[in-house]
Formats: C-alpha cells, structure tokens, sequence
C-alpha cells in the first residue's frame, strides 16, 4: 500500500522557536495533503488543505501566519510552527491523497508529537 | 452543523469476541472512512466506502446511507487489534473529513 512518511516523529522545542515538520508521499504523487491537529484525548481537527503550486487553504480559527504551510512538489508538503508556544504543544499529523492508482484513498502519516517548552 | 457520533467510547473484549463499533452522522456524505489509531498515534486507513459492505480479512465495514450509519465490525478479536477506531466522513460535495471521536478498544488474551 501507499507511505506517507512524516517526520520528526517528536521534537521538543524552546517556546518562541519553529519548528518545521515534513510530509512526503513515497511512491504516489499528492496534489493534495490535509494537516491536522489532535489535542490528547480529542478528535482530530482538520488545520488546512495543502494543494500543490498554490497557497494552502486554511480552517477557521487556524492562524496562517502562525502555521506555514508549503507545498512546493507533488511528493512534499511542510508545516512550519512559527514563534512556538506550549499551547501549540500537540499532535500534528497530515495525510495525502492519491490521485493516481490508488483511486482518491487517504494515507496518513505517523504523526508529529510537539512539545514546547 | 457536520456531527458524527461513535459508540461505545470505550470498549474492552476477550480475545476472540466479535466486536462491533457503531457509527451515525447527520448529513449527507461523499464517502466515510474507518481508522485505526495506534498508541503511538500513527493512523491507518481500514476502509472508505459509499455503499454497502466491505470486508478485508477479519475486519468488515457497512453503511447504511439512508440511516446514515455506519458500523466497523471485528471478527476473532485478537489483542493486537487494540487501537483507537475512528469513524470520519466527507460531506456531499467537500474533500475534508470530520472526525468522530474514536472508540477505544482493549482486546485482552
């Protein structure tokens, strides 16, 4: 089957730093990825849509300024968290979709567990 | 307003047992998805489907969408199978999901 890889698995940071977090699709090509975000113990919540060669399209209450998010090739899109704070301390996870023989399925990465100091 | 609701919450077996997880939403959907959340917090995509009944070794998936719901069963429920279950949908006509809040299962030997 299909392999999102995400990485770093976890990273511990100083608050005010960034931290970029990388999702590539490994043997399909991704127009589309998706960034969530998943406090303990509640549901995952969708941060934004990342369409390649063009701006990501951000939920409501998601500050885009904060949450950088580039999707510069069909195989790779990035989250940056900017001046992080502990309340952005969570689970951040993306998954892709494939367009070609995997016929629109969802593939999920393993997930990124931040923790700010 | 996109609601999806999961039930139990939490759920503890023998192994063996034969699980069922329930699953309903309130609007209408494009396709609904089952998950599987490890401990680590790693996903897998079980299932998509739009209609009917998918199977895919001991697991099996229906969906009703005039009832609008959807149930995740189980067969021999073994201890690996311990996990988060997740039930998510699209709505009609949108490519993002919203998330159920997962079902938690303990299978023990």
């Amino acid at each position: 089957g299909a392999v999102v890889s995400q990485h770093p698995s976890r990273v511990i940071c100083k608050s005010g730093t960034s931290v970029k977090i990388e999702c590539r699709s490994l043997d399909f090509q991704a127009t589309t990825m998706f960034w969530y975000r998943q406090f303990p113990k509640q549901s995952l919540m969708l941060m934004a849509t990342s369409n390649e060669g063009s701006k990501a399209t951000y939920e409501q209450g998601v500050e885009k300024d904060k949450f950088l998010i580039n999707h510069a090739s069909l195989t790779l899109s990035t989250l940056t968290v900017t001046s992080a704070h502990p309340e952005d301390s969570s689970f951040y996870i993306c998954s892709a979709r494939a367009q070609n023989r995997f016929t629109g399925e969802l593939f999920f990465g393993e997930g990124s567990r931040l923790t700010v100091l | 307003k996109n609601e999806v609701e999961q039930s139990p919450q939490n759920l503890t077996a023998q192994e063996g047992e034969f699980i069922t997880i329930n699953c309903s939403y309130s609007v209408g959907i494009s396709a609904l998805h089952w998950l599987q959340q490890h401990p680590g917090g790693g996903i897998v995509s079980l299932f998509m489907l739009s209609s009917g009944k998918k199977k895919h070794g001991r697991l099996i998936a229906t969906i009703n969408i005039q009832e609008k719901h959807s149930s995740l069963h189980i067969t021999a429920s073994h201890p690996r199978d311990s996990a988060v279950y997740i039930c998510a949908f699209s709505p009609g006509g949108s490519e993002k999901l919203v998330f159920g809040k997962g079902t938690k299962l303990t299978v023990n030997p």
